[in-house]
């Protein structure tokens, strides 16, 4: 197992469309989270989940955003109708229990 | 209010000297772990070392330690011998364990060492 994998690297869209993220915690690893980043800030909490149940969201995550973990393994993060405010990096980061967490390297957004 | 407070927005340091990287952090909690990330060009958070609330000594890892200080709510990185590998964005964070599991990131402060 070599990490948390996000996929993919960059992603840029035009305004209006959708876009789905995956992110492949370690295995073992029960649970999953999601952050985002923009230029200039340290990353925001959006959500996280214990195995396959969503268990916090943050009020950043409007209605436009989902997430989801349908078996408990890797995870999606969905945007509609894009703006060009959602241009960010999202973080995917995933911890045993209340351990330590282990980050992938995001997948960047830009949307034009 | 900022939960986690960064004032230096980017800091320069000669290699091979030792810097410190400030962070202070507003909490009612009793219980809360403070972290450090280190985020280079590629993306990745990299996680360098953690304080406990409870921990009475300052954590040390490596080249990394912690400078601990809770009546000032600071947790202040100190690398020291830095080398050039170490320029990146570093990031203080703070879980409470009254607030879910989620972390509340610092702005950053970008370091740059100097050859």
């Amino acid at each position: 197992d070599t990490g948390v994998s996000q996929d993919p690297r960059h992603k840029i869209t035009k305004r209006g469309q959708n876009v789905t993220f995956r992110c492949d915690p370690i295995s073992e690893h029960n649970r999953l989270y999601w952050y985002r980043q923009t230029l200039g800030q340290g990353p925001e909490f959006l959500t996280y989940f214990q195995n396959e149940a969503q268990l916090e969201k943050s009020r950043l995550l409007s209605d436009r955003f989902s997430a989801e973990r349908p078996k408990g393994s890797f995870s999606t993060l969905e945007i509609q109708r894009t703006e060009q405010g959602d241009s960010a990096m999202y973080l995917c980061a995933s911890s045993l229990g209340t351990g330590g967490y282990t980050f992938g390297s995001g997948t960047r957004l830009t949307v034009v | 209010a900022q939960k986690i407070t960064q004032t230096q927005p980017g800091m320069f340091v000669q290699e091979k000297e030792a810097v410190t990287l400030d962070c202070t952090y507003d909490t009612s909690d009793q219980s809360y772990g403070l972290f450090w990330y280190k985020q280079p060009s590629s993306g990745e958070m990299i996680f360098l070392i953690y304080q406990g609330s409870y921990d009475e000594q300052n954590a040390t890892e490596g080249r990394y330690s912690l400078n601990f200080q809770k009546a000032r709510k600071s947790a202040n990185l100190v690398i020291s011998a830095s080398q050039l590998g170490d320029s990146a964005m570093y990031f203080c964070a703070m879980r409470e364990k009254n607030y879910g599991q989620n972390f509340v990131f610092g702005p950053g402060t970008r370091l740059s060492v100097l050859p």
